[in-house]
């Protein structure tokens, strides 16, 4: 069955500083990967999403990830921390559907909280 | 509309009540999942349905607790005889499936219910 490792339940970083949010993921197949944030009192809004097109994957606001077969990887990284970047990431795993699991279903990991200083 | 949908956003009820809380999901999505947040807390997975499929419902947490998908689209969570502990924000979310696999998926902004 698939699930997901956020390793870091808070991180804290300076304003201009890179970000790294750390993800691990387990799957039978080819997952569909997918990152999003929830800023204080506010929805889930996705950041981006892998499903199996090119590894490296663009999103919004700056952020990327790259989807790392070998290492079972989906780590979220921006060069350039900003103050409005402050929230609660999750990062997502989806089975292949028809490869056993709850296929389709989505696996949240526990998330982790981004704080960025001055 | 353009997303998903959930009503009411806000629902105060008394405990050993009964509530009803409904999603629409986007137009085309197949699959549509209902978790829920508790204060401070990650999401804790209740229930998914996939088209014609059973729905999973592993992660309902007691009797209490169901749900309906009517024509593949709407879909309304039932709590009955509802506790304190029930009290959270409770997310609906939909997914388009290509090629047997998830492409997107979008998140409602959900309903804050508080028990009285």
């Amino acid at each position: 069955a698939q699930s997901v490792t956020q390793l870091d339940s808070h991180v804290s970083v300076s304003e201009g500083t890179p970000v790294l949010l750390r993800c691990n993921y387990s799957s039978s197949y080819s997952p569909s990967l997918f990152w999003y944030v929830q800023h204080p009192n506010k929805g889930l809004q996705l950041l981006l999403k892998y499903t199996s097109a090119a590894t490296l994957v663009k999103g919004i606001n700056g952020f990327e990830a790259e989807f790392k077969k070998s290492e079972t990887s989906f780590h979220l990284t921006k060069p350039s921390a900003h103050m409005s970047d402050a929230a609660e990431y999750f990062c997502v795993v989806s089975e292949r559907m028809n490869y056993g699991g709850s296929q389709g279903n989505l696996i949240f990991g526990k998330g982790t909280k981004l704080s960025v200083k001055p | 509309g353009a997303g998903v949908s959930q009503s009411p956003s806000n629902k105060v009820t008394e405990k050993g009540k009964d509530v009803e809380l409904r999603c629409d999901p986007i137009s085309g999505h197949t699959a549509l999942y209902w978790y829920r947040q508790s204060l401070g807390q990650g999401l804790e997975f209740l229930i998914y349905f996939q088209g014609n499929s059973a729905p999973d419902k592993s992660g309902l947490p007691s009797d209490r607790f169901s749900a309906e998908r009517t024509g593949g689209s709407v879909s309304t969570l039932t709590i009955q005889r509802t506790q304190q502990e029930d009290s959270a924000v409770y997310l609906c979310a939909s997914s388009l499936v290509g090629g047997g696999n998830v492409i997107e998926a979008f998140f409602g902004q959900g309903t804050r219910l508080t028990v009285v």
